[in-house]
């Protein structure tokens, strides 16, 4: 099976734009996290969705926001983009032998990396 | 806020040798899971380790669990130059809750 793909790979904005990252889960996989990595702070959960709908959420603000489709593929948006926001953009899937539960194994895609200058 | 703290953040060893890395958390957990992360580059499970089990293998890895310390150890042993990477520890509480990553160990192995 091919792994989780995310696009694009990297992505350079200014202040006050949005931006939009996709995902594609593992195909059969339901849930689709993402996380954003920085230096300072680590890896942090933003959302979880399954079939659809948001699961779980993170301590992030509301310009982060995501959605995902019947295919169970996920965007993610953010609006408003501050300097704060470069960071490493993770999602990852989890299978459906594991409950597509979020404490199971997770399968990560290679990342989106936003630069906001 | 992290849960798991590894420890040491940066290791250095010649290839050939043997690497551990441990983790400490803070709360119960369901499981434990160790992460691989090559420089910039998305996350590879490594694996994973239950509340109920004490040591797992995996080829050359091994992990140790201790709930009673709330500690976790990784050992790489015979470790390689391709070893080079930051190793991530997180943890999962009960519950479809997600998981919390500490901040990593950066682990060198230089030929």
């Amino acid at each position: 099976k091919a792994g989780v793909t995310q696009t694009p790979r990297y992505l350079i904005k200014t202040r006050g734009q949005q931006v939009t990252l996709s995902c594609s889960p593992i195909s059969g996989h339901r849930s689709v996290s993402w996380y954003q990595q920085t230096p300072g702070q680590g890896l942090q959960f933003l959302f979880e969705y399954f079939s659809e709908t948001q699961r779980n959420k993170g301590n992030f603000p509301g310009r982060f926001s995501g959605r995902q489709f019947s295919n169970s593929r996920s965007e993610m948006n953010v609006s408003t983009l501050e300097l704060g926001d470069s960071a490493l953009y993770l999602c990852a899937s989890s299978s459906p032998e594991a409950g597509g539960f979020l404490q199971e194994t997770q399968y990560f895609g290679p990342g989106t990396r936003l630069l906001v200058l | 806020s992290q849960q798991g703290e590894e420890d040491p953040q940066a290791l250095s060893i010649q290839e050939g040798e043997n690497a551990t890395m441990n983790c400490s958390y803070k709360t119960s957990i369901n499981n434990l899971q160790w992460y691989r992360q090559n420089s910039g580059r998305g996350l590879v499970h490594l694996i994973l380790i239950r509340s109920n089990e004490r040591e797992k293998h995996s080829g050359r890895l091994r992990v140790t669990l201790d709930t009673s310390k709330k500690s976790s150890s990784l050992l790489i042993t015979a470790s390689r130059a391709a070893d080079t990477a930051s190793y991530f520890c997180a943890t999962a509480r009960s519950g479809n809750t997600p998981l919390v990553f500490g901040k990593g160990t950066r682990l060198s192995v230089i030929a």
